[in-house]
């Protein structure tokens, strides 16, 4: 099983400064296909988890610019620009490399200063 | 519209049995991958099960041989049927669609609104 790592647990963040998040997974999810398996969710107060990024950085239909993926391998990184106030909620990474077994990080909370 | 409707929670005893259903609406269950994810209060997500479109079927550790996840074509319906039922399978259970892509399956999208399972006596 491959295991899925985030930090920080729990992000303060000031309306229009940029916030980081960071994941770490326990084996490569770098397919020969030259992507990495790596997805982004974030789940909003009260609701169902939204796919943010898929492939580790490409945005997922409706997502704004603010948002980006980046990294490779076992290193991933979530970025805002500037954060909203929309976009408080709780994130998570996931690998879907092993579809067999599934795994998400722990999440990283994300509220407002 | 792209859609899944989950239902069948509830609370239940201890060792208890509880089928989930989630109706799939604006997509064929048949030919995608499909998954259900669990999140007990105030916790992370836990993944639980998938289904491929071919019919092979996986489970994560805690759940095997106590969950068993299966499908009706004509229902257009996923289900998770839960034996032997314990107090920290109390969750929210969510099923997800993984859309076969060219590259393979690459995210859970959409998912449904979830369905509270309550186990206590």
């Amino acid at each position: 099983e491959i295991v899925m790592t985030q930090s920080p647990l729990s992000l303060p963040v000031t309306p229009g400064e940029p916030a980081s998040i960071s994941c770490r997974s326990s084996q490569s999810l770098l397919h020969s296909n030259g992507y990495n398996y790596l997805e982004w969710y974030l789940q909003k107060p009260g609701q169902s988890p939204q796919l943010l990024i898929y492939l580790g950085s490409n945005r997922a239909s409706g997502v704004p610019d603010r948002f980006s993926g980046s990294g490779s391998g076992t290193d991933f990184t979530l970025k805002i620009s500037r954060v909203e106030a929309e976009d408080v909620g709780v994130y998570y990474c996931m690998q879907v490399l092993e579809t067999h077994a599934l795994s998400f990080g722990g999440g990283t909370k994300v509220e407002i200063k | 519209e792209v859609q899944l409707v989950e239902s069948g929670g509830g609370l239940i005893q201890p060792g208890g049995s509880l089928r989930l259903s989630c109706a799939a609406s604006g997509f064929s269950v048949s030919t995608n991958y499909m998954t259900w994810v669990r999140q007990a209060p105030g916790k992370g997500l836990e993944w639980v099960s998938i289904m491929y479109s071919g019919g092979t079927r996986y489970y994560a550790d805690s759940m095997k041989g106590r969950f068993t996840i299966s499908r009706d074509n004509s229902k257009n319906t996923l289900y998770l049927q839960m034996n032997s039922l314990r107090a920290e399978d109390t969750a929210v259970y969510y099923c997800a669609r993984l859309p076969i892509t060219v590259f393979g399956v690459v995210s859970l999208d959409p998912w449904g609104q979830g369905t509270l399972v309550t186990v206590s006596s």
